[in-house]
């Protein structure tokens, strides 16, 4: 049973430039949420998808957006990069009538 | 507004002592849910534990346990024996019913030494 594998693992950007962060759920989870994690600080909720709709966003600017897919896979897209958002990208799987979230390795971000 | 503090920021013990971490909480609801994830050095998130407001019996899955009080809000986590593997960045999280979001502490750093 895989768990919640996220592409990719590491990557560095330029200030300005756009990124995109891929997540594929865990088996039989159709709920994906995205978390940014900051050196030294808990991860912080960015937004969740739900049958290909986001239905609940944190604190972020309009420069975050997502996509849900069919098979529920996510992705992640943060355009015009600052330096502040260096930071672990980390995506959660859950079922929408449980509260456990499952989450992947992370993608480190590096802006420079 | 939701709120999940974790006052000790770092933990240095020596194997095979016994190791608390503290977690209050700060909600409105009447029902949520209370969670401890483990972060080791890889990075990955490890889910350990869901508790309901509603049940506040404790909790021990071998070497660990968990005290829930819901009179000082507090959900805490002790390690017995711990043990140089258990050397991680420990997040207690908060999610209100009908939603799974977490609000998170800023994590509590154990460290380990044989």
């Amino acid at each position: 049973d895989a768990g919640v594998t996220q592409s990719p693992t590491h990557l560095i950007k330029t200030r300005g430039q756009q990124v995109t962060l891929r997540c594929s759920p865990k088996s039989g989870h159709d709920t994906v949420s995205w978390y940014q994690q900051a050196l030294g600080q808990g991860p912080q909720f960015i937004f969740q998808y739900y049958e290909e709709e986001e239905r609940q966003r944190g604190n972020f600017p309009d420069r975050f957006s997502g996509h849900q897919f069919p098979n529920y896979s996510s992705e992640l897209n943060v355009n015009a990069l600052l330096l502040g958002d260096s930071a672990l990208y980390l995506c959660a799987s859950s079922s929408l009538q449980r509260y456990e979230q499952y989450f992947g390795p992370g993608t480190r971000l590096t802006v420079t | 507004a939701q709120k999940v503090t974790q006052a000790q920021t770092e933990i240095s013990v020596v194997e095979k002592e016994d190791v608390t971490l503290d977690c209050v909480y700060e909600t409105r609801d009447t029902t949520y849910y209370l969670f401890w994830y483990k972060q080791p050095p890889s990075g990955e998130l490890v889910f350990l534990i869901r508790r309901n407001s509603f049940d506040e019996q404790n909790e021990i899955s071998g070497r660990y346990s968990w005290n829930f009080q819901k009179s000082t809000s507090s959900f805490n986590f002790t390690i017995t024996a711990s043990q140089v593997v258990d050397s991680a960045v420990y997040f207690c999280a908060l999610s209100e019913a009908g939603y799974s979001t977490l609000t998170f502490g800023k994590g509590t750093m154990l460290l380990v030494s044989p």
